[in-house]
C-alpha cells in the first residue's frame, strides 16, 4: 500500500501562532489535495497543486508541492480558532482515478 | 460549485437489518463517485469506486456483498450495507468528480451509521 505520512500527527497551538503540516511519501503523484475536515462533516477541497515546486496562497495558508512531486507542505500564517480542524493530505496518481490519502493531522488552535 | 449531499445524516439500526445510504452531485455530473469510511480520529479509507453505469470497483478486504454500491445516474450512488452489525458502525463518506475536475474529488457530508 502506498502511504502518504503526515507529520505532525497532532499540533495544539495558541492564536497566532505559526505552523507548518508535512505530507511525505516515496511515490511521485501527478497532483496533491489538501482538505480540511472537522468534526462530524466530510473534507473540504483548500487547493490542489499540480506542478514540482508549485507554490499556491490561500489567505494565510500557503502551499507547497515538492520538485520531485513527492512530498507537499501547508504552512499557516498566525493561525486562528477557525482553522481548528483535521488537515488532510491525498495524493493522485497518473493511472487511476483513486486518492491516496495522508494519515492526517489534527490541529487545535487556542484562543 | 461541486455540491455533494448524502442522506440520511445519521442513522440508528438494529443488528441484522439493511441501511442504505445516498450520496448526490448537486450541480455537476458525477461521472466517478467514492465511497469511503472512517474510523474516530482517523484518516479516510477508500471503499470503492463506481463509474456510472458500471459494476463497483471494491478495495482490498471490501466484502461487495456486504456493502452494495449502485451508481445509477451521473448524479446520484447509493451504498446499502446489508445485514448491519455493530462492527459496522462509523463514518460513511462520499466524494464525487466530475469530467472537469482533474483529479479533485468533492465530499459529502458524511453519515453515521450507529448499529445496535
Amino acid at each position: 500500500t502506498q502511504l502518504l505520512e503526515q507529520s505532525p500527527q497532532f499540533l495544539s497551538i495558541q492564536e497566532g501562532e505559526n505552523l507548518t503540516v508535512y505530507c511525505n511519501s516515496s511515490s511521485v503523484f501527478s497532483s496533491l489535495q489538501w482538505y480540511r475536515q472537522e468534526p462530524g462533516e466530510g473534507p473540504v477541497l483548500l487547493v490542489t497543486v499540480v506542478t514540482g515546486g508549485e507554490v499556491k496562497k490561500l489567505k494565510r495558508l500557503t502551499f507547497q508541492f515538492g520538485d520531485a512531486r513527492k512530498d507537499s507542505s501547508l504552512h499557516i500564517t498566525a493561525a486562528q480558532p477557525g482553522d481548528t480542524g483535521l488537515y488532510l493530505c491525498a495524493g493522485a496518481k497518473w493511472n487511476t482515478d483513486k486518492l491516496i490519502f495522508g494519515t492526517g493531522t489534527r490541529l487545535q488552535v487556542f484562543p | 460549485g461541486a455540491v455533494v449531499s448524502q442522506h440520511p445524516s445519521r442513522v440508528i439500526c438494529k443488528s441484522g437489518t439493511s441501511v442504505k445510504i445516498e450520496c448526490r452531485s448537486l450541480d455537476f455530473q458525477a461521472t466517478t463517485m467514492f465511497w469511503y469510511r472512517q474510523f474516530p480520529k482517523q484518516s479516510l479509507m477508500l471503499m470503492a469506486t463506481s463509474n456510472e453505469g458500471s459494476k463497483a470497483t471494491y478495495e482490498q478486504g471490501v466484502e461487495k456483498d456486504k456493502f452494495l454500491i449502485n451508481h445509477a445516474s451521473l448524479t446520484l450512488s447509493t451504498l446499502t450495507v446489508t445485514s448491519a452489525h455493530p462492527e459496522d458502525s462509523s463514518f460513511y463518506i462520499c466524494s464525487a468528480r466530475g469530467l472537469a475536475h482533474y483529479n479533485e474529488q468533492f465530499f459529502g457530508p458524511g453519515t453515521r451509521l450507529t448499529v445496535l
